[in-house]
């Protein structure tokens, strides 16, 4: 199996910070990594896909990057709505759609 | 807009079947290149991928999971469906339903809003 570890699990940060999340696969899955927030009572939401690849009608200021085994969500400018928990998940491997343990991003 | 609900009980005896259904809307189940996923959280916990089922019956389980889960799919009614057999407490969790975009490099781009299933007894 692909194990997905992220960091760092939980992270402090004001308005207006750059924050960046990184993301390791135990094994290189090319760009097959997406990105989620999830706020507490709600679905998980698609942000990045493809490593890189901003879904429509996110904002801007989220971005990815990364292949083979490392990876970065990065938001350049925090935003009061952004604090929530992040996670990264492999979509190589067709026997499992593997999660990070997230990352919680709370106000400073 | 593809919208997806889940239903079934919110409580389960330890021992027994957990069976939830997702109703898709908004879009045929059976049109373009999509995997209808499951997926879990238990509370104050992480994701944890159940597993998916392309509508020509095509299954993927989680390793962990695969012994106790079946995920089928009925078209003429838009939905697909989760049993997961001989639960534990441990099997207590949020169960959310998921869209797999196979042209977005499979990520998960539709959710429903999950529901919680507590195995006690």
């Amino acid at each position: 199996d692909i194990q997905m570890t992220q960091s760092p699990s939980s992270l402090s940060a004001s308005v207006g910070d750059r924050v960046t999340i990184t993301c390791r696969a135990s094994q290189s899955i090319s760009s097959y990594l997406n990105w989620y927030q999830q706020k507490p009572g709600k679905a998980p939401k698609l942000l990045i896909y493809a490593a890189s690849s901003l879904q429509s009608g996110v904002p801007s200021r989220f971005s990815g990057s990364g292949s083979g085994t490392d990876f970065t969500l990065t938001i350049s400018s925090l935003q009061p709505e952004d604090f929530a928990t992040y996670y990264c998940q492999q979509s190589y491997s067709t026997l499992s759609g593997t999660f990070g343990q997230g990352t919680r991003l709370e106000i400073k | 807009q593809v919208q997806l609900q889940e239903s079934g009980p919110g409580l389960v005896k330890p021992s027994q079947t957990l069976s939830l259904t997702c109703t898709v809307s908004g879009g045929s189940i059976s049109s373009g290149s999509y995997y209808w996923s499951w997926i879990r959280q238990p509370a104050g916990k992480g994701l944890e991928w159940i597993g998916r089922i392309y509508t020509s019956g095509s299954t993927n389980y989680n390793p962990s999971l695969k012994s106790r889960v079946t995920i089928s799919v009925d078209t003429s009614k838009n939905q697909f469906s989760l049993k997961l057999s001989s639960v534990t407490a441990a099997d207590t969790a949020v169960y959310y339903c998921a869209r797999e975009d196979s042209s977005s490099w499979y990520s998960l781009d539709y959710w429903g809003q999950g529901t919680l299933v507590t195995v006690s007894s």
